[in-house]
């Protein structure tokens, strides 16, 4: 009974190809987002799916597409993957931070990440 | 500017003992969340404890504390009783509210991460 999972655990994969990482959550939340790792550990996000509208986007190549064919899913789409690329992306998902005010927070749960090597 | 900061790229422990684990934090929001996540050698990302800044009390989950100071815009993790599977990097991160403007509404930004380790 995983809460958010992620497929597939690892990539590895040549420059120019075009891969997908898939995101699955079933906890019933609104929020998913995506968020990146890179080889100093830093995290930071890439994109966040309310009820499957984009609300962030932070300065992501447009190489990087996430698609979110219902709230229960969020899959990112890389086109010609480059070598920098290579780095952990995590899924994770939240309630709505509007259902705060109900007592519930907002805090994020994580996938268990996938590792991207481009070759 | 940074908007979180964790000054202490290590730090070590004996077993059994408490440790506190630094962060600062830089917001003009009023209405913002606070989070520790742990991330062991494995790579998950595993959710420890969270103070909203309306909070009054200080938030406590089993042997995790938050030492929320507000006016110091401090929100140090105390973990008591240390275990050698506590040794991991730990994240502080915060998330601003729709005050902060529409980018920043709902996303996490987290500092450069501590690592600690537990000796026996």
């Amino acid at each position: 009974d995983t809460a958010v999972s992620q497929t597939p655990k690892y990539l590895v994969t040549q420059m120019g190809n075009d891969k997908s990482i898939k995101c699955e959550q079933n906890l019933g939340h609104d929020t998913m987002y995506w968020y990146k790792q890179d080889s100093k550990k830093f995290l930071k996000i890439m994109f966040s799916y309310n009820n499957k509208e984009l609300i962030i986007n932070e300065t992501v190549p447009n190489r990087f597409s996430p698609k979110s064919p219902d709230k229960a899913h969020l899959n990112l789409h890389i086109n010609s993957l480059e070598l920098g690329d290579s780095a952990v992306y995590f899924c994770a998902s939240s309630q709505d931070l509007v259902y705060r005010l109900a007592g519930f927070t907002d805090t994020q749960y994580f996938g268990p990440g996938t590792r991207l090597t481009v070759l | 500017a940074q908007k979180i900061t964790q000054t202490q790229p290590g730090m070590f422990v004996q077993e059994k003992e408490a440790v506190t684990l630094d962060c600062t934090y830089d917001t003009s929001d009023q209405s913002y969340g606070l989070f520790w996540y742990k991330q062991p050698s494995s790579g998950e990302m595993i959710f420890l404890i969270y103070q909203g800044s309306y909070d009054e009390q200080n938030a406590t989950e089993g042997r995790y504390s938050l030492n929320f100071q507000k006016a110091r815009k401090s929100a140090n993790l105390v973990i008591s009783a240390s275990q050698l599977g506590d040794s991991a990097m730990y994240f502080c991160a915060m998330r601003e509210g729709p005050d902060a403007g529409g980018t920043s509404y709902g996303k996490l930004t987290f500092g450069q991460g501590t690592i600690l380790t537990v000796h026996p």
